[in-house]
């Protein structure tokens, strides 16, 4: 069945560092959607591309979707400890299935 | 204010019992979905509805049964023949194909 890798699992940075987590997926996608979710609580919904090399940005949140809509990225720019979480990357391709990539625990230290 | 509601938020299940999840929204959303968290894991999809009277398998539904009798409400049963049931259960509408999904608060469920 399709998949969506996202990488890396982990990342640990120090306040004030630039983090970015990646999805991919070895199959054209409909769109892309970006959620987080914090330690203990429930996915939340960041954003949703669905053009082809889109990028939108939320204040110091940064989201691309590639020329070939077959992966994204998402980039914090100077992360704060608020930041703390998983981030999921969730596709569908043309279902109302949505797969969900493996996540990425961004960890902040003070 | 509208949003999906989960119940119990903590569950036990002594072996052989069947336990059911119950999730609720009023968000007049048309799909509802119920999807299992591991610890350090992914969501993966149990089950998921369209419409009402109409459900579809996820990628793991075997030992778990749903329902979707009325628009608000999609509970799950998780079964006896589901052995190893111990995950955060989490439930999600949305109001169309590839809309953002909602998420209620989810429910643990150990095993005693």
């Amino acid at each position: 069945g399709q998949q969506v890798m996202q990488i890396p699992q982990y990342q640990h940075v120090q306040e004030g560092e630039d983090f970015t987590t990646y999805c991919n997926s070895s199959t054209t996608l409909s769109n892309i959607q970006w959620y987080k979710q914090r330690p203990g609580g429930h996915p939340v919904f960041l954003i949703q591309l669905v053009k082809s090399g889109e990028v939108k940005k939320q204040k110091r949140l940064t989201f691309q979707f590639g020329e070939a809509k077959k992966n994204s990225s998402l980039h914090i720019t100077a992360t704060q400890t608020t930041d703390v979480g998983t981030y999921f990357c969730a596709a569908t391709s043309g279902t109302y299935k949505y797969i969900f990539g493996t996540g990425t625990r961004l960890k902040v230290l003070a | 204010d509208g949003g999906i509601t989960q119940s119990p938020k903590y569950l036990f299940r002594k072996e052989g019992q069947n336990v059911t999840l119950s999730c609720e929204q009023n968000l007049n959303h048309d799909a509802m979905y119920w999807y299992r968290q591991d610890p350090g894991q992914g969501l993966r999809l149990i089950y998921y509805s369209q419409i009402v009277n109409d459900f579809q398998k996820g990628d793991i539904a075997e030992g778990y049964s749903v329902s979707r009798e009325k628009k608000e409400s999609f509970p799950l049963t998780v079964t006896s023949a589901q052995k190893n049931p111990t995950a955060f259960y989490l439930c999600a509408s949305s109001k169309q194909r590839h809309q953002p999904q909602h998420f209620g608060d989810g429910t643990r469920l150990s095993i005693l």
